[in-house]
């Protein structure tokens, strides 16, 4: 499968506790973006990393939350000590170069916070 | 603030019909526009714009973008029951990063 790949499809936590949501770009692509939709609402961006950078997070709660993609293996979403609020589906998408090249979308993480 | 609007927000069709959706921007440093179909997992790529009045299409399924008005329609003739899906307009600015600004998706249904 050459696609997005993201785990694990589903999620759950409770409160207080920490969640790392996973996402390995289709094969090729050096763009990662995550996005959350929240129950009822549209796709909101969270953050834009190339391989070892962040480039833009201008979309990331200030606190809690942190994204990495480091020089091997997949990028990490990852939510600290996390809240009701956070429940969510997590999209991860990635393209070849960044700016006028579609981004292809993962199946998302569905996080569910008890 | 950067904004992207569909309309009608959800449609329910017959087999057959053509439907129209309906996306206006407001965005600065307009890059392109997406358009996406999300069933129950990943939105999945359909069109990208960036030149106003040229036609995209695919199958039974065109889009076209008119960027003086700043709006976009995708077109589906002859629709069938596997259309049924939100359709995602989104717009990329140019800048510093490529994020999508999504609208909150038009709901289809096509009746057998």
């Amino acid at each position: 499968n050459a696609g997005v790949m993201q785990n694990p499809r589903h999620l759950v936590r409770r409160r207080g506790q920490e969640a790392r949501l996973r996402c390995s770009p289709m094969k090729g692509h050096s763009h990662v973006y995550w996005y959350r939709q929240l129950p009822e609402e549209g796709l909101k961006f969270m953050v834009y990393l190339q391989k070892e950078n962040i480039i833009d997070e201008s979309g990331m709660p200030k606190e809690r939350f942190s994204a990495e993609f480091p020089k091997e293996g997949p990028s990490i979403l990852r939510i600290q000590q996390v809240v009701r609020g956070d429940s969510a589906a997590y999209f991860c998408a990635s393209s070849w170069t960044g700016g006028n090249q579609p981004q292809h979308f993962g199946d998302g993480t569905r996080l569910s916070i008890l | 603030e950067d904004k992207v609007v569909q309309s009608p927000l959800s449609l329910v069709v017959h087999e057959g019909d053509t439907v129209t959706l309906n996306c206006s921007y407001e965005v600065t440093n307009f890059r392109s526009l997406l358009w996406y179909k999300q069933e129950k997992k990943a939105p999945t790529f359909l069109f990208m714009l960036t030149s106003s009045g040229i036609e995209k299409k695919s199958g039974r399924l065109s889009s076209i973008l008119d960027k003086k008005e700043l709006f976009s329609i995708l077109n589906i003739t002859a629709t069938q029951t596997g259309d049924s899906a939100v359709y995602l307009c989104a717009v990329e600015a140019s800048g510093y990063g490529n994020k999508l600004v999504f609208g909150a998706g038009t709901i289809l249904r096509v009746k057998s």
